[in-house]
């Protein structure tokens, strides 16, 4: 089962800063790999997929880069909705496994 | 539009069994996988199975395998997810989702139900 180790587990930051979130997995999972948003009360939402693809009417602050093992989501200025947590989801080998996410919260 | 509605969640003693619907609509069913993702309270995403369009393959966490069964009527646009031997640690909220494209098999997920909630408890 690949493992995917998302960091940090909370990263604190105010409306209009910039956002890293990374994601490793245990082997190599080329760029089959998600991101997606989850607010409470909510199902998530998908946000990148195949590591670099925006999902249809996901904003452009929104982007994702990597591949191989190492992946990141960057939030280029945070909006006030933007506050929730984010998975990422390998879909290379099975079972398909998330993350364990990483809580954006307000500073 | 896309709608996926599950049903059937509830409180089972350890040991006793459950079936998790699903409902779709709003797009030609058959030609997608489907998955369940669980998420225990207060916890993160789990997948548990998965679902080819034609209904002849199937995938599950090792958490769950031999006791969840996973089938699709591609007739009623249902899912459903046959749950027995319930412990504890499968109490959770379980959510259906929709595969992006039609030519993946559990790969990302675009669409998601609300969710029910099983609680597996004495």
């Amino acid at each position: 089962e690949i493992v995917l180790t998302q960091s940090p587990a909370t990263l604190s930051l105010s409306p209009g800063e910039r956002a890293t979130l990374s994601c490793r997995a245990s082997q190599s999972v080329s760029s089959s790999l998600a991101w997606y948003q989850q607010k409470p009360g909510q199902a998530p939402r998908l946000l990148i997929y195949d590591a670099s693809h925006r999902a249809t009417g996901i904003p452009a602050r929104f982007s994702g880069s990597g591949s191989g093992t190492d992946f990141t989501l960057t939030i280029s200025g945070l909006a006030p909705e933007d506050f929730a947590v984010y998975y990422c989801q390998q879909r290379s080998n099975w079972p398909r496994t998330f993350g364990q996410g990483t809580k954006v919260e307000i500073k | 539009e896309v709608q996926l509605v599950e049903s059937g969640g509830g409180l089972v003693q350890p040991g006793g069994s459950l079936r998790l619907s699903c409902a779709a609509s709003g797009f030609t069913f058959s030609s997608y996988a489907m998955t369940w993702v669980r998420q225990a309270p207060g916890k993160g995403l789990e997948w548990v199975s998965a679902i080819s369009g034609s209904a002849h393959s199937t995938y599950y966490a090792d958490s769950v395998k031999g006791r969840f069964t996973f089938s699709r009527d591609n007739s009623k646009n249902t899912l459903s997810l046959q749950m027995n031997s319930l412990r504890a640690e499968d109490t959770a909220i379980y959510y259906c989702a929709k595969d992006q494209s039609s030519y993946g098999f559990s790969y990302y997920f675009d669409y998601w139900g609300q969710g029910t909630l099983v609680t597996v408890s004495s």
